[in-house]
């Protein structure tokens, strides 16, 4: 069964500009949560979605938004960059909530 | 809300040398414990978790866990690591029902040496 895979793997910005992660987690896992990992703040809950509803978000600002589809996969959107929103921002699935959650390998995002 | 602290932010090892990776959580309520390793440029990959039941807990690699409730904690142990051990470990910990909002200790990066 193939895993998380997220997209793209690596990005470049420039402050202001808005940006698009994708997330396709594992067959059959409806669960999908969101974590920005950082040198300096380490690895941060964003948000999670379940059954295409927003069910939990972390400490972080109006900027940061998601979604997630009718199959489960998920995006998260970032607008108007600022350099410190550079990350590795890494998606995990699980079958449902409160199950042991599977990471995909993270798109690392550079904001110049 | 929950908390973890990893209390050392490196462990240099010798190979063949037994280890332990030490991780206390803070919480109001029950939780779920969980220990997972990063390698260089990937993701994250659960080693262990401790849902309820037994106190000891065995993972994949060899690494095994002891949930101790009065000390509030969740050490990691592997009686003789390997180089290919080397890596971030970073302790988790979750609360309560439905709650997917997972907190991270700051990690640390094990580097087994020859």
């Amino acid at each position: 069964k193939a895993g998380v895979t997220q997209t793209p793997r690596y990005l470049i910005k420039t402050r202001g500009q808005q940006v698009t992660l994708s997330c396709s987690p594992i067959s059959g896992h409806r669960s999908v949560s969101w974590y920005q990992q950082t040198p300096g703040q380490g690895l941060q809950f964003l948000f999670e979605y379940f059954s295409e509803t927003q069910r939990n978000k972390g400490n972080f600002p109006g900027r940061f938004s998601g979604r997630q589809f009718s199959n489960s996969r998920s995006e998260m959107n970032v607008s108007t960059l600022e350099l410190g929103d550079s990350a590795l921002y890494l998606c995990a699935s699980s079958l449902a909530r409160q199950e042991t959650q599977y990471f995909g390998p993270g798109t690392r995002l550079l904001v110049l | 809300a929950q908390s973890v602290t990893q209390l050392d932010s490196q462990v240099p090892v010798f190979e063949e040398a037994p280890v332990e990776l030490r991780c206390n959580y803070s919480s109001s309520v029950s939780v779920y414990l969980f220990w997972y390793v990063q390698y260089p440029n990937q993701g994250l990959q659960l080693l262990l978790k401790y849902l309820s039941g037994s106190t000891l807990v065995k993972g994949i690699n060899g690494f095994e866990a002891e949930f101790n409730k009065s000390q509030t904690s969740f050490h990691l142990r592997k009686p003789s690591v390997h180089i290919s051990d080397t890596a971030e470990y970073f302790c988790a910990v979750s609360e309560g029902y439905n709650n997917n909002d997972m907190r991270f200790g700051a990690g640390t990066r094990l580097t087994v040496k020859p």
